[in-house]
């Protein structure tokens, strides 16, 4: 398997623009997560998905994300309007069951103007 | 859910010598994972162990579980420059869900 495919790797854009980072989890995973690191908060958790059904979005810092699961090989996370203080690195991870081993994917580095 | 902190922030060594970095939580855990991140990169798997286990190993990896004092340490024996990297741990607890700490980072000189 490729392991977890996050695009695109490098997004630039500038602030009130839309931004949506894609996640394909490893076949066979039925838990996705969806995370944001930055030196000032360190790696948080965003929202996870099982089986495609949202779990626990607490971690969605406003309305302007969002994030959806249409089967079971693709997750989007969307920003709209995106501002400067998004930026960050956004990472997909996978894994089989809810307590083993995540699956990391190589990140989504944001830089909002 | 509960956040596991490591311990030390930053660890700077030099090739030849153990690593040792630390993991404390407040609550009872299912079990507890030690992840690696190069820079720039994503986090990778080390080890998970079990809380009815108390030590585990992996080549020149070595995690101990400690549940009564509720903390984890991993070791790294006769670390290399390219094991310079953050170290976070990561709990499981009641949700399952693993919660990961700040990181402990690494710098092996050669």
């Amino acid at each position: 398997d490729a392991g977890v495919i996050q695009s695109p790797r490098h997004e630039v854009t500038e602030m009130g623009q839309e931004v949506t980072l894609r996640c394909k989890p490893i076949s066979g995973h039925d838990y996705l997560f969806w995370y944001r690191q930055t030196m000032m908060r360190g790696l948080e958790l965003l929202i996870y998905f099982n089986n495609n059904v949202p779990i626990d979005d607490s971690g969605m810092p406003e309305d302007r994300f969002s994030a959806k699961m249409p089967n079971a090989s693709f997750s989007t996370l969307k920003i709209q309007p995106s501002e400067p203080r998004d930026s960050a690195v956004y990472f997909c991870a996978s894994s089989l069951g809810d307590g083993e081993t995540q699956y990391f994917g190589p990140g989504t580095r944001l830089l909002v103007l | 859910s509960q956040q596991g902190e490591e311990d030390p922030q930053a660890l700077s060594i030099q090739e030849g010598e153990n690593a040792t970095m630390n993991c404390s939580y407040k609550t009872s855990i299912n079990n507890l994972q030690w992840y690696r991140q190069n820079s720039g990169r994503g986090l990778v798997h080390l080890i998970l162990i079990r809380s009815n286990e108390r030590e585990k190993h992996s080549g020149r990896l070595r995690v101990t579980l400690d549940t009564s004092k509720k903390s984890s340490s991993l070791l790294i024996t006769a670390s290399r420059a390219a094991d310079t990297a953050s170290y976070f741990c990561a709990v499981s607890g009641g949700s399952y869900i693993p919660t990961f700490g700040r990181g402990t980072s690494l710098i092996v000189h050669p």
